[in-house]
């Protein structure tokens, strides 16, 4: 049962022009979201994240919009350059964590989705 | 570069065989996670450490175990190997033990069972 879902695999924008990646989430319990950007070879890298108490957060090109009554989130990159070209996963955890009395979790990733910029 | 160093980078080993994979985390940071990322799951969270101390558990195998020792560093332990763990597996750290905090990840270890 995936709770993080990234349904598009694949995105392709022209560069320039504003990319739009979008995540949904099934579970009530996550009120923390983050997107990780990948390249090939390498480990994600952070991008932004938003907690539940906002519905948008902003830095630089990038901004992540949450609608929490939709379970659904979405990262604006604006404008596209090149070098946005890479897998781009939606993250979301619980903010509090029952195992061990407030501890962390893990995050619960999206399959994500590979961002193409034309040039 | 995030900071988090793993090794090896490359593992190619036999079914039924036992590695151990490295991962140091960033200068300062209590938390190490670990993570499998396969073709057909994505990435999924294994186990957390704090501290020294396990912290939380995902979908990690009984045959898969891992510590964190006094000077932080983290082992992550697969043994019985069959084909289906070859995957990359991936080390991020955070300062303290909070969901809030940033997770920087390694580059990653990638392991192949023939």
């Amino acid at each position: 049962d995936q709770q993080v879902k990234q349904n598009s695999p694949s995105l392709s924008v022209q560069e320039g022009r504003i990319s739009i990646l979008n995540c949904d989430y099934t579970n009530s319990m996550f009120d923390y979201f983050l997107w990780y950007k990948k390249y090939p070879a390498e480990g994600p890298t952070f991008l932004i994240s938003i907690s539940s108490i906002k519905d948008k957060n902003e830095d630089g090109r990038f901004t992540v919009f949450l609608n929490k009554s939709a379970k659904h989130l979405s990262l604006h990159i604006v404008p596209s350059q090149p070098g946005d070209s890479a897998v781009y996963f939606c993250a979301a955890s619980p903010s509090f964590h029952m195992y061990s009395g407030g501890g962390a979790d893990g995050l619960t990733f999206g399959k994500g989705t590979h961002l193409i910029i034309q040039p | 570069d995030s900071g988090v160093t793993q090794t090896p980078k490359h593992l190619i080993t036999a079914t039924g065989q036992r590695v151990t994979l490295r991962c140091s985390p960033r200068s300062g940071d209590l938390s190490v996670y670990w993570y499998q990322q396969s073709l057909d799951q994505g990435l999924q969270f294994l186990i957390q450490y704090y501290n020294g101390e396990e912290r939380a558990k995902g979908n990690i195998l009984e045959r898969f175990s891992a510590q964190q020792f006094p000077d932080l560093h983290s082992e992550l332990n697969l043994s019985s190997l069959e084909l289906g763990d070859s995957a990359l597996y991936f080390c991020a750290s955070s300062v303290s033990q909070a969901s809030t905090d940033t997770q920087y990840f390694g580059p990653g270890t990638r392991l192949t069972v023939l």
